[in-house]
């Protein structure tokens, strides 16, 4: 059974304190794995794919990498709108038959002024 | 560009009635994917809809039940409604053809009394 395990659940930084949220997986064979950011009261907004170790995706102050075992998001020097739950998923590459992402449960990323 | 729609965006019901919430893909998309989330936790997937037919289906009961029309748009329906259906049902739209990523609406949050 595919699993993600993310760290912290939940982070506090400074304005312009750069950090990395962790993303864990297990999966048997992996087509993709996604970080999307969720505001409260919204649905998940992409941000990244990543398909292979070794693969990094910037995208202003976030930078996004894999290896075998788990993913990085890295931040920075956040903004406070950089404030949200940052989740991750992956997808299983099951023979073209496997279409679902799995999630974790997320970090709750405060950025404070 | 519209997203992901979802209608409505809140619903009240209580045990034993049965829902049904709407989902108009992201244009140029023909697959359609429902999740639930409760408070605090990851999306959980339930099934995806392509060409009308069911074409995945997560851990949840036969009370889930989809459809998918010809325009793409899709309904999830609930029956017997229990206090732990309480939760924000997304919709997530994609491209098969293109193998994008799933795109996300910002939900139904449904509470059952």
């Amino acid at each position: 059974e595919d699993q993600v395990t993310q760290s912290p659940e939940a982070l506090r930084l400074q304005e312009g304190e750069s950090s990395s949220l962790n993303c864990s997986y297990t999966v048997s064979g992996l087509r993709g794995l996604f970080w999307y950011r969720q505001d409260p009261g919204k649905g998940p907004e992409f941000l990244f794919t990543l398909y292979s170790a070794g693969e990094e995706k910037e995208k202003e102050r976030l930078k996004a990498t894999l290896t075998k075992k788990e993913s990085f998001l890295h931040i920075t020097a956040p903004k406070p709108e950089d404030s949200a739950t940052y989740l991750c998923a992956v997808q299983a590459n099951s023979g073209g038959s496997n279409y679902k992402l799995t999630f974790g449960k997320g970090t709750l990323l405060t950025v404070n002024p | 560009d519209a997203g992901v729609t979802q209608s409505p965006t809140h619903l009240i019901k209580t045990r034993g009635q049965q829902v049904t919430l709407r989902c108009s893909p992201k244009s140029g998309h023909d697959t359609v994917s429902w999740y639930q989330q409760a408070l605090g936790q990851g999306p959980q997937f339930i099934f995806q809809y392509y060409e009308e037919e069911e074409r995945q289906r997560g851990n949840f009961p036969d009370r889930f039940s989809g459809h998918q029309f010809p325009n793409y748009s899709s309904e999830l329906n609930v029956n017997a409604l229990l206090l732990g259906d309480s939760a924000l049902y997304l919709c997530a739209s994609s491209s098969l053809y293109r193998d994008q990523p799933q795109h996300f609406g910002d939900g139904t949050r449904l509470s059952i009394l």
